[in-house]
């Protein structure tokens, strides 16, 4: 039972362009929301997040965009560079309750 | 300002022994997660623990796996009578506040387990 999906298990973008990566969740309780970058070997970086309050936060070159009623988000990335390369893991969460993690979307950033 | 601090970095265990992964929190921070990540999947959760207590257990396997999170020392992560299927990365996050607080949780470098 996939809770958080990201249907994309990969995306390539050219450098300067913008990066748009997806999410979708299915239980209607969760009301805070996360992403988190991976590199290889490395722990999970927290990136961005934002509360169902919202539908927009934006922190520098990264945005997450909320649809609540869609049960949709999503991360744009603008300009993309190559050191944006990594898995990107979206998360949520309600109440107490554990973060529950999509299977990530693996991005590369061509040069 | 030190991170969460995992170790070992990796670990290799044959069949039927036993593995302990231990995390150190970040400063300040008195609750921890650990979660493992299967290859090509995401993280999965298996337990919330705060100063000596287990707050959330409902992502562990119900035999060979148990968590601690003592008054003094890091948290132990403990896998006894390993069997191939136990091979993963294991991370471990800490965060100033619990889940309900709506805060994100800071991951370590995980301990990738191999059992052979």
């Amino acid at each position: 039972d996939q809770q958080v999906k990201q249907n994309s298990p990969s995306l390539s973008v050219q450098e300067g362009r913008i990066s748009i990566l997806n999410c979708d969740y299915t239980n209607s309780m969760f009301d805070y929301f996360l992403w988190y970058k991976k590199y290889p070997a490395e722990g999970p970086t927290f990136l961005i997040s934002i509360s169902s309050i919202k539908d927009k936060n934006e922190d520098g070159r990264f945005t997450v965009f909320l649809n609540k009623s869609a049960k949709h988000l999503s991360l744009h990335i603008v300009p993309s560079q190559p050191g944006d390369s990594a898995v990107y893991f979206c998360a949520a969460n309600s109440g107490n309750t554990p973060l529950v993690f999509g299977k990530g979307t693996r991005l590369s950033v061509i040069a | 300002n030190a991170g969460v601090m995992q170790n070992p970095r990796h670990l290799v265990r044959r069949r039927g022994q036993e593995a302990r992964l231990r995390c150190s929190p970040m400063k300040g921070h008195s609750h921890v997660y650990w979660y493992r990540q299967l290859p090509e999947e995401g993280l999965k959760f298996m337990v919330y623990l705060q100063k000596e207590n287990i707050i959330d257990e409902s992502g562990m396997p119900k035999e060979r796996f148990s968590a601690e999170f003592p008054k003094e020392g890091p948290s132990i992560l403990r896998i006894q009578q390993v069997v191939r299927g136990d091979s993963a990365a294991y991370f471990c996050a800490s965060s100033p506040l619990g889940f309900s607080q709506n805060t994100e949780a800071f991951f370590g470098q995980g301990t990738r387990l191999t059992v052979v």
